[in-house]
């Protein structure tokens, strides 16, 4: 069975603080997801990585930074966190990018809260 | 990505109900999704659509892929409790290759 795993599922910090939020993969997937999940605004694409080492923006990568160094594990992280950084935070990953089946594998989310 | 708009944005629904939901953008997309997001859970993939037209059955859900190419729909047959969620449409464009996400509905169920 296919499995996106997040490390963290709930986390507290404070303004200011460097946050790490960690996604592994199990099924050789290429390409790698950071979204951001906030209600009435639906899944906003933070980054993506479609290679080792690779990384693209998506649509709200302000205040984020990702690392890829390896195939299977993905990182989001954010430099000095903010309270409008609260969030549900989703990695995802997927066999196919451009043209493909468009089916994206969820990890479980980290919702993170900054005070 | 572009928006999509998806509604309703939720729904109280009596158990045994067919519901309705869509999704419509101002763009043209050659593959329309349906994902379901469980409560403390990432969503996961319902249906894909790939042509223009196309209707699809997974079990009581079906969706329908628009003839313009703008839009989508998903309906669920004889609702059971464990269609509470959350509901994303997703479409993606031949020169694209991000998804782009409706707003969601939120479904639940009364029993």
């Amino acid at each position: 069975d296919v499995k996106v795993t997040q490390s963290s599922r709930y986390l507290v910090k404070r303004t200011g603080e460097k946050v790490f939020l960690e996604c592994v993969q199990d099924m050789d997937h290429e390409n790698m997801f950071w979204y951001r999940q906030d209600p009435g605004l639906g899944l906003r694409l933070i980054y993506f990585s479609y290679d080792v080492k690779m990384k693209e923006k998506g649509d709200i990568p302000e205040g984020y930074s990702v690392s890829r160094e390896k195939k299977e594990r993905f990182s989001l992280i954010l430099e000095s966190a903010s309270t409008n950084q609260t969030s549900m935070y989703l990695c995802a990953s997927s066999l196919f990018l451009a043209s493909g089946s468009g089916e994206l594998f969820f990890g479980e989310g980290s919702r993170l809260t900054v005070l | 990505g572009q928006q999509l708009n998806q509604s309703p944005q939720s729904m109280f629904i009596q158990e045994g109900e067919d519901v309705s939901m869509n999704c419509t953008s101002s763009s043209i997309f050659n593959t329309w999704l349906w994902y379901k997001q469980d409560p403390g859970e990432g969503p996961v993939l319902l249906i894909a659509l790939y042509k223009a037209g196309e209707l699809t059955s997974n079990g009581r859900l079906t969706a329908q892929f628009g003839i313009t190419r703008k839009d989508s729909f998903l309906n669920i047959s004889a609702s059971i409790p464990s269609d509470v969620g959350i509901y994303f449409c997703a479409g993606l464009r031949s020169n694209d290759y991000k998804l782009s996400f409706g707003a969601g509905t939120t479904v639940t169920v009364r029993a």
